[in-house]
């Protein structure tokens, strides 16, 4: 199975709600990031937190990590429509390897 | 800005045929690599590069070769494209940076479909 994997596959929501999507992985990392990829489109980097980190923010992302529970969750607050995507997160092993594993993302819909 | 781009949206191939996808970074990038998108699967990567001429095995290289003759591009090789080797596929960089912030830039992807 994949390193990371997202909770839920998919999320609908209205607009000015809040989405928070949930992802575990299975060995130690030295970071964890989130991607956004717009259908059909490349992926897009959106937040990154360090293995000694416990939350961050940027804009309106909150990204937390429990590196105890082997978990991440990504906060997106008042949503909007143009918030529509799928939402990756992604671990960078620690040992050397700089390749991201992936998870199988989080589809999120906001409704207008 | 950093800007990773492929030389194809979209591609339809026979089986059989050898398929080449090509990826180009203009910021003079020492890390590249490959992936496969394909539904419920999230990325996998295939293969990755750490400078020129070199290249390492990902997790998924069977059926793939890759070919890093200069620094800024990044060649995916499909020697003989098989009908489940169609699939969404991106290419990604990185710069050799101390800090290690890891952050990997995408190209838009080719999406390829092998009849």
């Amino acid at each position: 199975s994949q390193q990371g994997e997202e909770d839920p596959q998919a999320l609908s929501i209205q607009e000015g709600e809040n989405a928070t999507m949930n992802c575990s992985y299975k060995t130690s990392i030295n970071n964890l990031q989130w991607y956004r990829q717009n259908s059909g489109r490349g992926l897009v980097h959106l937040i990154l937190i360090r293995s000694n980190e416990r939350e961050k923010h940027s804009g309106r992302l909150r990204v937390t990590l429990d590196t105890s529970k082997k978990s991440s969750s990504l906060l997106i607050t008042a949503s909007r429509a143009a918030d529509t995507a799928s939402y990756f997160c992604a671990t960078v092993p620690g040992g050397g390897r700089r390749a991201l594993t992936f998870g199988s993302g989080t589809r999120l819909q906001v409704q207008p | 800005d950093v800007k990773v781009t492929q030389s194809s949206r979209y591609l339809v191939k026979r089986t059989g045929e050898k398929v080449f996808l090509e990826c180009v970074q203009d910021m003079d990038h020492e890390n590249m690599f490959w992936y496969r998108q394909d539904p419920g699967l999230g990325l996998r990567l295939i293969y990755f590069s750490y400078d020129v001429k070199m290249k390492e095995k990902g997790d998924i290289p069977e059926g793939y070769s890759v070919s890093r003759e200069k620094k800024e591009r990044f060649s995916l090789i499909l020697e003989s494209a098989s009908t489940n080797q169609t699939s969404m596929y991106l290419c990604a960089s990185i710069p050799l940076d101390r800090g290690r912030r890891e952050t990997q830039y995408f190209g838009p992807g080719t999406r390829l479909l092998v009849l």
